[in-house]
């Protein structure tokens, strides 16, 4: 089955620490997306890639950061600068640009808790 | 900008009633429109999309939205809920930009609670 894997499921760290967050597409999607999820509030996006070894900032991307060495793998590091990383991180992917507007399929998210 | 909003935080439907969910969006051109559905502590699963042309969208689980250009909205309706339709709505508008359509932007969701 295609589809989107994130994990773990939930995640624990104290402050201070980075930690990464894995993201794996079976899908053979050439776009991959960031999002943070917080109650009360839409979707927000962290980093976006729409091609191997190339992405993009968001609109929050301070305190995080990634890479895309393989088309199937976003992974998404929340550092230390990260002032609030307590949240509800969620992955996806699409087609990619021109081939569609953005019909986004997503994982299954990672609970990241700081303390 | 492109704003998209849901007025309705949290909504309470008796099962086998009818449902309506608001939306309404920000956007200078024809928007290209959807609906995800997410259960608790999981992703978004894509309820259905308009891209142009008619403007009733059917989509999964009996679900289908209307695309009203006067109103600047896209409301998502279903004839008879079930219980297992319990979960949050999201609407999202895709965002043109330099990078084509990739970015998105959600609205902030309407919790779906159904009772017997």
């Amino acid at each position: 089955d295609g589809g989107i894997t994130q994990s773990p499921k939930y995640l624990f760290r104290k402050e201070g620490q980075n930690v990464t967050l894995s993201c794996e597409q079976n899908l053979n999607h050439d776009a991959m997306y960031w999002y943070r999820q917080d109650p009360g509030q839409g979707l927000r996006l962290i980093y976006y890639s729409q091609i191997v070894n190339d992405f993009q900032k968001g609109d929050i991307a301070e305190g995080y950061s990634v890479s895309r060495e393989k088309k199937e793998s976003f992974p998404l590091t929340v550092t230390s600068a990260q002032k609030n990383p307590t949240a509800f991180y969620l992955c996806a992917s699409s087609i990619g640009e021109g081939r569609g507007p953005g019909e986004q399929y997503f994982g299954p998210g990672t609970r990241l808790t700081v303390t | 900008a492109q704003s998209v909003t849901q007025p309705d935080i949290h909504i309470t439907v008796s099962e086998g009633a009818s449902l309506e969910l608001r939306c309404n969006y920000s956007y200078g051109a024809t928007p290209y429109l959807f609906w995800y559905v997410q259960s608790p502590g999981q992703g978004l699963q894509l309820l259905l999309k308009y891209f142009s042309g008619d403007t009733l969208v059917q989509g999964i689980k009996g679900f289908e939205a209307e695309f009203k250009r006067s109103q600047s909205s896209f409301n998502l309706r279903k004839p008879s809920v079930h219980w297992s339709d319990a979960a949050e709505y999201v609407c999202a508008v895709p965002r043109g930009d330099s990078g084509g359509y990739q970015k998105v932007t959600f609205g902030t969701g309407t919790k779906l609670q159904v009772i017997p």
